[in-house]
């Protein structure tokens, strides 16, 4: 089955500096790749994802970045702010079935006033 | 539109009881899911549903069963609780095709 793999664990940056989490995937087949941000004691949300044949997207300060060959893929936060501070969870499709996602072990990202 | 509504919110269980977690989705969407999440470990998917009438197992399907009820209900069963049990339970949906989850609040259940 997949195996995602998620780094680091825990993340702390200045307010305004740059945050990026990476994670790495086994299944070479896995065509979708979505990022949950998890608020404590809150519900995981969606806040970004990215298909196989897109390298890049961005929606104003959050970006996704993959590498099909490399097997990763990363979220990059500009300019961060306190209210970013929460768990980050990536996940990758099970093959190419639209049917599971396999999640990563989470990065707490705390940001620094 | 209350979106993933998920039932209990809290419960504590003795070993040996038994208990339902009850979901339902107001989205009209096709697929259903059950995750578990423990510290340090993410999201691992226990059953899912990917339209009605239809169940499989996910990645930690053992000493759990689930009932898909009709399309907007998804039910959760542990039939005899045990400590290792004991995690936050997440329920989710997502349109047909689609993997963009939504989530419900969750049910943090403790077995003693």
């Amino acid at each position: 089955g997949e195996n995602v793999e998620q780094h680091p664990s825990t993340l702390s940056v200045q307010e305004g500096d740059s945050a990026v989490i990476k994670c790495t995937y086994s299944d070479s087949a896995s065509n979708y790749f979505p990022w949950y941000k998890q608020e404590l004691g809150k519900r995981p949300q969606l806040i970004i994802d990215i298909r196989s044949n897109v390298g890049e997207k961005k929606d104003q300060r959050i970006a996704v970045t993959l590498n099909k060959t490399a097997k990763h893929f990363s979220l990059h936060i500009t300019e961060t702010q306190p209210e970013d501070s929460a768990v980050y969870f990536c996940a990758a499709s099970l093959g190419n079935s639209a049917r599971q996602l396999t999640f990563g072990s989470g990065t707490q990202l705390t940001v620094l006033p | 539109n209350a979106g993933v509504t998920q039932t209990p919110k809290f419960q504590v269980l003795k070993t040996g009881q038994s208990m339902t977690l009850q979901c339902a989705q107001d989205m009209n969407h096709n697929s259903m899911y059950w995750y578990r999440q423990d510290p340090g470990m993410g999201l691992r998917l226990i059953y899912y549903s990917a339209s009605e009438g239809t169940t499989d197992k996910g990645e930690v399907p053992n000493g759990y069963n689930v009932s898909r009820l009709n399309k907007r209900e998804f039910s959760l069963r542990l039939e005899s609780a045990a400590p290792s049990q004991t995690s936050v339970y997440f329920c989710a949906s997502s349109e047909v095709g689609g993997l963009r989850l939504f989530f419900g609040s969750g049910t943090q259940l403790s077995v003693l």
